[in-house]
């Protein structure tokens, strides 16, 4: 089974700087999908961003983009122009195929606090 | 769009009863839908995967009998926890993929069960 590691379980940022939260995965595989879900004190899992293996380009969703490092295995989320909103856990995710269907597997997590 | 709910949101039930979790895809229809569990300041921990019209695959350790999973239509997946004990307290959350390959879960609100 693959492994997603995210090395700072805790990470704390003030409103309106960029923070970045780290992770990485280990595969053998050279096509997979990568997620970053953020779970806010509801605990609703939110798809923040997803990036495709093949593609090359980093993916970006407005405030939020990742530093995409096939060779390293590494896939960092950066978060600009921080919000008080954006104060949630954020789990990194590998997608592997497994039995005939894909299975997310997910890091510990980093607790991202947002100071005013 | 790609909305997922989940019902009840939190149920309380006493020690040896049954209790059943629903889950729906509300615009879109999911051949796959996949139940997690979530300890308290913990990641996601896969449970079993639910394909529409056959039998769900289940986690090393999970027990089948235990948790009963049924995935009856291209929109609705139910999780039954059967005869219910304290231990079986937990966050339990669904999430579905959308139908015709796409690799994306999205997640339903999530169900809290306390079993007294």
């Amino acid at each position: 089974a693959q492994t997603v590691t995210q090395s700072q379980p805790e990470m704390s940022v003030q409103e309106a700087e960029t923070v970045t939260l780290s992770c990485t995965y280990d595969t053998s595989e050279s096509d997979y999908y990568l997620f970053w879900y953020k779970q806010p004190p509801s605990r609703q899992m939110i798809l923040v961003i997803r990036q495709e293996a093949y593609k090359q380009q980093n993916a970006t969703e407005n405030r939020f983009s990742v530093n995409f490092q096939k060779a390293a295995k590494s896939f960092s989320l950066k978060i600009s122009d921080s919000q008080l909103g954006d104060a949630a856990m954020y789990f990194c995710a590998y997608e592997e195929y497994e039995g005939g269907s894909e299975k997310l597997v997910f890091g510990k997590g980093t607790k991202l606090t947002v100071n005013p | 769009g790609a909305v997922v709910s989940q019902h009840p949101s939190w149920v309380i039930c006493k020690s040896g009863t049954s209790v059943k979790i629903e889950c729906r895809s509300l615009d879109f229809q999911a051949t796959t839908m996949f139940w997690y569990r979530q300890f308290p300041k913990q990641s996601l921990m896969l449970m079993a995967t639910s394909n529409e019209g056959s039998k769900a695959t289940y986690e090393q350790g999970v027990e089948k009998d235990k948790f009963l999973i049924n995935h009856a239509s291209l929109t609705l997946s139910t999780l039954t926890v059967t005869s219910a004990h304290p231990e079986d307290s937990s966050f339990y959350i669904c999430s579905a993929s959308l139908a015709g390959g796409q690799e994306t879960q999205y997640f339903g609100p999530g169900t809290r069960l306390l079993v007294l």
